[in-house]
């Protein structure tokens, strides 16, 4: 069964400041794999995909992913965090096959400081 | 093109009740998915519906069932409610049959179960 590990359950980051939020994924195959912010209160909005091809994923907001197979890994990067990125992150994979079950991880809280 | 919709926004009920839950798909989806998503945590995927069939489900007891409509718009229904129950439940359309997928996430339906 595929699963999703964030290790970093809370980030604060200064404004302006870089950010990198972690992701790490088990499954056997190829995933699909997917970035996605909730707002308090709000639904879940995509900010980034990768499905095949280029490994470095351009995403809405300025931010982009890395998808690193040997580390089995999904980053999400942003070169200059704005106050409006305060929000929760969540990394997930989805089956490459079969009925599209997506799989989420726990999230990260990001938190933006002036 | 309109979005994806829920009601009601919140809801509560006491244990022991049923509850049924309403989306509405983005235009031109077939697939909707429902997620529940406790306090704290990252969405959990209930089940899955492709033209009005269940194509898939996670690990979630049959008291939680749910239907799809010719018009792709579904409910999910929860009997026997419990305490546990309580979180925001989202639901996500998708179109299946581009051969990648993209789940669009209704603001979701905060229940408490009291």
């Amino acid at each position: 069964a595929q699963s999703v590990t964030q290790p970093d359950i809370h980030i604060t980051v200064s404004e302006g400041a870089s950010l990198e939020l972690r992701c790490n994924y088990s499954y056997g195959a190829t995933p699909y794999l997917f970035w996605y912010v909730q707002s308090p209160g709000q639904g879940l909005q995509l900010l980034l995909k990768y499905f095949s091809g280029d490994t470095l994923v351009q995403g809405i907001k300025g931010f982009e992913a890395e998808f690193k197979r040997s580390q089995s890994s999904f980053n999400l990067r942003k070169p200059s965090v704005h106050w409006s990125d305060a929000a929760e992150y969540f990394c997930a994979v989805g089956l490459s096959g079969g009925y599209q079950k997506v799989t989420f991880g726990i999230g990260t809280k990001l938190q933006v400081i002036p | 093109e309109t979005g994806v919709t829920q009601s009601p926004t919140h809801l509560i009920k006491t244990r022991g009740q049923q509850v049924t839950l309403r989306c509405s798909s983005q235009s031109g989806h077939n697939t909707v998915s429902w997620y529940q998503q406790a306090l704290g945590q990252g969405p959990q995927f209930i089940f899955q519906y492709y033209r009005e069939e269940e194509n898939g489900r996670g690990n979630f007891p049959p008291r939680f069932s749910g239907l799809q409509f010719p018009n792709y718009s579904s409910e999910l229904n929860v009997n026997a409610l419990e305490l546990d129950d309580s979180a925001l439940y989202l639901c996500a359309s998708s179109l299946v049959g581009q051969g990648h997928y993209e789940q669009y996430f209704g603001p979701g339906t905060r229940l408490t179960v009291t």
